[in-house]
């Protein structure tokens, strides 16, 4: 089953604040946050695994609640380069496929 | 410089035929991946292969089948095209173990007319 993103969509002016939300019906092992770019690949954000250790990029931040089976992306101070479109995926114990949701789409207006 | 790539950027086939999306990774990776993204529906996988020869189905497999004969190359293979198998394919390869990233291909745009 697909995690549930939210919101859908979002419109920021270039150095607001945005926070993407990803839910699971199912228990969290590994979220894993992408960003994709109109007509481009999606490419990697962030890892956070059950247990605390987050890998990705250092002005990419993220909380995992492995209670709650929810994660959210913090995009502070957001750029114009920001904008695309948003997928959580979800990692089982197997580990070995990751489920992506559908999406939520960034648009950061100057 | 890692690289997934995939066979074509367009492909436009009509209903009926069998059409074979083909996918290669320079990365040695244990795990390849082909998902289908249409809008407002997300990027939802249709098969996964952990080794060569080995496959297991994701959340829409039918109509589609997959061949993994050597590790660097996974293919993803309609059957019979239909109309509503028209979507972007994107193939993706990961390392195996819970903390890698995935690299995704730059995308099949597929038209069955």
């Amino acid at each position: 089953q697909q995690p549930v993103q939210s919101p859908q969509a979002v419109i920021l002016r270039e150095g607001e604040d945005a926070v993407i939300n990803c839910s699971s019906s199912k228990a969290l092992y590994s979220v894993h946050w992408y960003r994709q770019k109109h007509g481009e690949a999606p490419v990697f954000l962030m890892i956070l695994l059950k247990g605390g250790e987050q890998k990705g990029h250092e002005k990419i931040s993220a909380s995992f609640n492995e209670k709650k089976q929810q994660s959210s992306l913090y995009l502070t101070a957001s750029q114009l380069s920001y904008s695309g479109t948003y997928f959580c995926g979800t990692g089982g114990p197997r580990d070995d496929k990751i489920i992506f949701g559908k999406g939520t789409r960034l648009h950061i207006l100057p | 410089d890692v690289k997934v790539t995939q066979s074509s950027r367009y492909l436009v086939k009509r209903t009926g035929e069998k059409v074979f999306l083909e996918c290669v990774q320079d990365m040695d990776h244990e795990n390849m991946f082909w998902y289908r993204q249409d809008p407002g529906l997300g990027l939802r996988l249709i098969y996964f292969s952990y080794d060569v020869k080995m496959k297991e189905k994701g959340d829409i497999p039918e109509g589609y089948s997959v061949s993994r004969e050597k590790k660097e190359r996974f293919s993803l293979i309609l059957e019979s095209a239909s109309t509503n198998q028209t979507s972007m394919y994107l193939c993706a390869s990961r390392t195996s173990g819970r903390a890698y990233e995935q690299y995704f291909g730059p995308g099949t745009r597929l038209t069955v007319t």
